[in-house]
């Protein structure tokens, strides 16, 4: 098993759409987890944190759930420049910086 | 602006060369770097933990021998891939942490490797 699974997607929705992604990890003594956002040949960029109370940014908000060990994002009013991949990223020690990152999800908002 | 500088952005050579990839933090200090390798249409896959001052700590399944690393200040970490073969055409990604300030990683703007 991944430690860190995502649905790689595509998702191809119309602007203004809303979209979630899932991820799940395996290490229930995971630390942290981030949201990243890659795109097409560039490097990832973080996008968000993740807390246990959720958390909201404008049009994203990430969840997490510890019991179950998974991470969602949502995007509302999706806009042509949210089109990327998508990285679930889980940092599984607090004592060292080391990320997991997941496959990806790659959104495609189309006009 | 950026706060983690990787070079070269891009690298074209033949088989059996020697490359050497830098990453610099900016504005910070950075005990610690790590580097990964992302392929096509996959994830980034951590291969190594580059410590200030001490040897690297590398990935299951990662040849030390073949990628060199060397983290001699605590704005520079380089990970030299020795005698570089088609397989290990890839695109290269450091990041650097800012503990200081407790952010989350910086990743430098990646070094796509094409051996010929």
């Amino acid at each position: 098993r991944k430690e860190v699974e995502q649905d790689p997607g595509p998702f191809n929705v119309p602007e203004g759409a809303t979209v979630a992604f899932n991820c799940t990890y395996s290490n229930s003594a995971s630390q942290s987890f981030f949201w990243y956002r890659q795109d097409c040949r560039k490097e990832p960029k973080l996008l968000m944190s993740v807390y246990s109370s959720g958390n909201e940014d404008g049009r994203f908000t990430a969840q997490l759930n510890r019991a179950s060990q998974y991470i969602s994002l949502l995007i509302r009013d999706s806009k042509l420049s949210d089109s990327a991949t998508y990285l679930c990223v889980v940092n599984p020690s607090s004592n060292t910086g080391k990320l997991i990152f997941g496959q990806g999800t790659t959104l495609q908002v189309k006009p | 602006g950026a706060v983690v500088s990787q070079h070269p952005s891009w690298v074209i050579c033949k088989s059996g060369t020697s490359v050497k990839i830098e990453c610099r933090s900016l504005d910070f200090q950075a005990t610690t770097m790590f580097w990964y390798r992302q392929f096509p249409k996959q994830s980034l896959m951590l291969m190594a933990t580059s410590n200030e001052g001490s040897k690297a700590t590398y990935e299951q399944g990662v040849e030390k021998d073949k990628f060199l690393i060397n983290h001699a200040s605590l704005t520079l970490s380089t990970l030299t891939v020795t005698s570089a073969h088609p397989e290990d055409s890839s695109f290269y990604i450091c990041s650097a942490d800012r503990l200081d300030r407790g952010q989350p990683q910086h990743f430098g703007d990646g070094t796509r490797l094409s051996i010929l």
